[in-house]
């Protein structure tokens, strides 16, 4: 699988929209690009995913490059509880034995009032 | 429906006693991981299990640990005898992988396990 470089932290003021930043520049053609986010104190939770194409849900909106080496995942009205580290994971389509999915350090995300 | 469920939520136990963890994936999926998040090291994937088989155990720290899962439903991971450097919160997950080749799985995590080893 694709290694992914994330900034440590970033700031975002509430009510704004936060970008977020990964890249992956070795990605290869089956790999997904995906985003989790882990709340303190709480297991990670799945965001959003995909492939090629930009990616819209009720959480955030995923948008990957036309070469995907990088990707942004975008909360379009940071609120405090969004409040998290944010993981990029880049995977490749699961060959029924090989669903793991590894985390690296991630971005931690703080929205300030 | 119910998500992942884990026990015990906290556990503190002394040096050298055994530890078992429980998890109960969401019911149908297939897949069943065991993750250790500790400050130094981060999420870690220690093992994972694809229809009650371990498949990947290379993440397992060492012979003290052990994974089971002998059914669909319900899965153990063990520490014997457990050391203060095991002090983590260890997390199950589950997925389910819709055939063969899948469009890619999206993982489900339970709250955790603190364990505090003293």
């Amino acid at each position: 699988d694709a290694k992914t470089t994330q900034p440590p932290s970033m700031d975002c003021a509430e009510g704004r929209a936060a970008n977020l930043p990964c890249n992956h520049s070795t990605i290869s053609g089956n790999e997904y690009v995906y985003w989790y986010r882990q709340i303190h104190s709480q297991g990670p939770q799945y965001i959003i995913h995909g492939l090629k194409n930009n990616e819209t849900n009720e959480m955030a909106s995923l948008i990957i490059t036309e070469d995907r080496k990088s990707s942004t995942l975008i909360l379009p009205h940071a609120t405090l509880r969004d409040t998290a580290v944010y993981y990029c994971i880049v995977k490749s389509r699961a060959m029924g034995l090989n669903n793991d999915m590894r985390f690296g350090a991630g971005t931690r995300l703080t929205v300030k009032p | 429906d119910a998500g992942v469920i884990q026990s015990p939520r906290h556990e503190v136990t002394e040096m050298g006693q055994e530890v078992t963890l429980r998890c109960k994936p969401i019911s149908g999926h297939n897949s069943l991981f065991w993750y250790r998040q500790t400050m130094m090291r981060g999420l870690e994937l220690l093992i994972y299990f694809n229809n009650n088989v371990p498949i990947d155990d290379s993440g397992m720290p060492e012979d003290r640990f052990s994974a089971k899962m002998p059914n669909a439903s319900f899965s153990t991971l063990k520490i014997q005898p457990s050391e203060p450097r095991d002090s983590a919160v260890y997390f199950c997950a589950s997925s389910f992988g819709r055939s063969v080749i899948s469009s890619g799985n999206t993982i489900y995590f339970g709250e955790g396990s603190w364990l505090t080893v003293v």
